[in-house]
């Protein structure tokens, strides 16, 4: 089983609408968790950090669940350019190793 | 924010060639940095983590003498990857953290090795 899991998607999302999707994780020591956006062929870019219960910021909202092990992730009044890969990670160790979960895909259409 | 430079962001080779990556933080210093390759459609394989001035720790399955790892400094990580195959074509990307409470690691934009 892997350590970070997602629904791949793709999550159709009409332009101005409200998409949210979750990801699960296995290991309970997992201390930090981290949203990332992924552009194809592009790096990952750092999207929100999740440290607590969750973080806000703008039309990203966060949210962690330590007792059923899920963070999820809302994306409000969705635009064209929120088109992208989601990756779900997880940090673990001291030394920051990440886990990455294999990303959901979100499509916003006009 | 921070930045991560990679150089080249891509490189065609013959196979049996190296080919040397480089990962730069240009405006911090990184404590660790990681080096990463996936294949398309597919999530980031952790290939292996290096601190500065000392052996990089690679994940099972990674050969440490095809994919050599040099920290030389605090703000420099290379990855060379030897006598290189087709199978070896792959997009690599390194990330470097600067340590701290929480690790954010940011991201290099990435080399995309094709190997004839």
């Amino acid at each position: 089983r892997k350590e970070v899991e997602q629904d791949p998607g793709p999550f159709n999302v009409p332009e101005g609408a409200t998409v949210a999707f979750n990801c699960t994780y296995s290991n309970s020591a997992s201390q930090s968790f981290f949203w990332y956006r992924q552009d194809c062929r592009k790096e990952p870019k750092l999207l929100m950090s999740v440290y607590s219960s969750g973080n806000e910021d703008g039309r990203f909202t966060a949210q962690l669940n330590r007792a059923s092990q899920y963070i999820s992730l809302l994306i409000r009044d969705s635009k064209l350019s929120d088109s992208a890969t989601y990756l779900c990670v997880g940090a673990t160790d001291s030394w920051g190793k990440l886990q990455f979960g294999a990303g959901t895909q979100v499509v916003v259409t006009p | 924010g921070a930045v991560v430079s990679q150089h080249p962001s891509w490189v065609i080779c013959k196979s049996g060639t190296s080919v040397k990556i480089e990962c730069r933080s240009l405006d911090f210093q990184a404590t660790t940095m990681f080096w990463y390759r996936q294949f398309p459609k597919q999530s980031l394989m952790l290939m292996a983590t290096s601190n500065e001035g000392s052996k990089a720790t690679y994940e099972q399955g990674v050969e440490k003498d095809k994919f050599l790892i040099n920290h030389a400094s605090l703000t420099l990580s290379t990855l060379t990857v030897t006598s290189a195959h087709p199978e070896d074509s792959s997009f690599y990307i390194c990330s470097a953290s600067a340590g701290g409470t929480y690790n954010e690691q940011f991201f290099g934009p990435g080399t995309r090795l094709t190997v004839l």
